[in-house]
């Protein structure tokens, strides 16, 4: 099976302006989920989506939002950006909604940088 | 609210060796499960290991092991035999219930294999 893939992989952008990013989950699985990475806080939860419902949401601001749509691919959304908003956005997908523990498969992330 | 806390950034240990990383954790969750992700130069996130906190035993994957102590809320990975492959950032992790998938993360260690 091919991994989790998310594009794009690199994206420069200017404040103020908004971005979109993709995540494709391994197939089958339904449950997707997003971090931010950045060296000051870490990784952080943004949000998880399952079967196209935002089922957990962390402490992020409103202009971070995300969708899911019925083929399981995610995207995010941040408009307004600020500087702060650079960072490696990580996606995860997991075959779950049993209630058993299953292992979530990171992507390789996105790069987004704000001048 | 849950925490994880990694209180070694850095660690060094020679090739062959063997080293422990330290992770303690707070929560008032009874049954929870915890995680050691690597995170390589590469940025791709991998799974390490695993520990469902309502079994007793120590989880092991190969090289890897954990000491895993519930009423002291500790979570330590052991890597037996470092490999050069090993070097890599290595980041605990807790989850509060399957189905959750909502992972909180330590601020990372970063581990340097050397030859």
């Amino acid at each position: 099976k091919a991994g989790v893939t998310q594009t794009p992989r690199y994206l420069i952008k200017t404040r103020g302006q908004q971005v979109t990013l993709s995540c494709s989950p391994i197939s089958g699985h339904r449950s997707v989920s997003w971090y931010q990475q950045t060296p000051g806080q870490g990784l952080q939860f943004l949000f998880e989506y399952f079967s196209e419902t935002q089922r957990n949401k962390g402490n992020f601001p409103g202009r971070f939002s995300g969708r899911q749509f019925s083929n399981s691919r995610s995207e995010m959304n941040v408009s307004t950006l600020e500087l702060g908003d650079s960072a490696l956005y990580l996606c995860a997908s997991s075959d779950t909604g049993t209630g058993r523990l299953n292992e979530q498969f990171f992507g390789p992330g996105t790069r987004l940088t704000v001048l | 609210a849950q925490t994880v806390t990694q209180s070694q950034p850095e660690m060094s240990v020679q090739e062959a060796e063997t080293v422990t990383l330290s992770c303690t954790y707070d929560t008032s969750e009874n049954n929870y499960y915890l995680f050691w992700y690597k995170q390589p130069p590469s940025r791709q996130m991998i799974l390490v290991i695993r520990q469902e906190a309502y079994k007793q035993q120590n989880a092991t994957e190969n090289r890897f092991s954990v000491n895993f102590q519930k009423a002291a809320k500790s979570f330590s990975l052991k890597i037996s035999d470092s490999q050069l492959g090993d070097t890599a950032m290595y980041f605990c992790a807790f989850m509060k219930h399957a189905g959750s998938e909502k992972l909180v993360f330590g601020k990372g260690m970063k581990l340097t294999v050397n030859p």
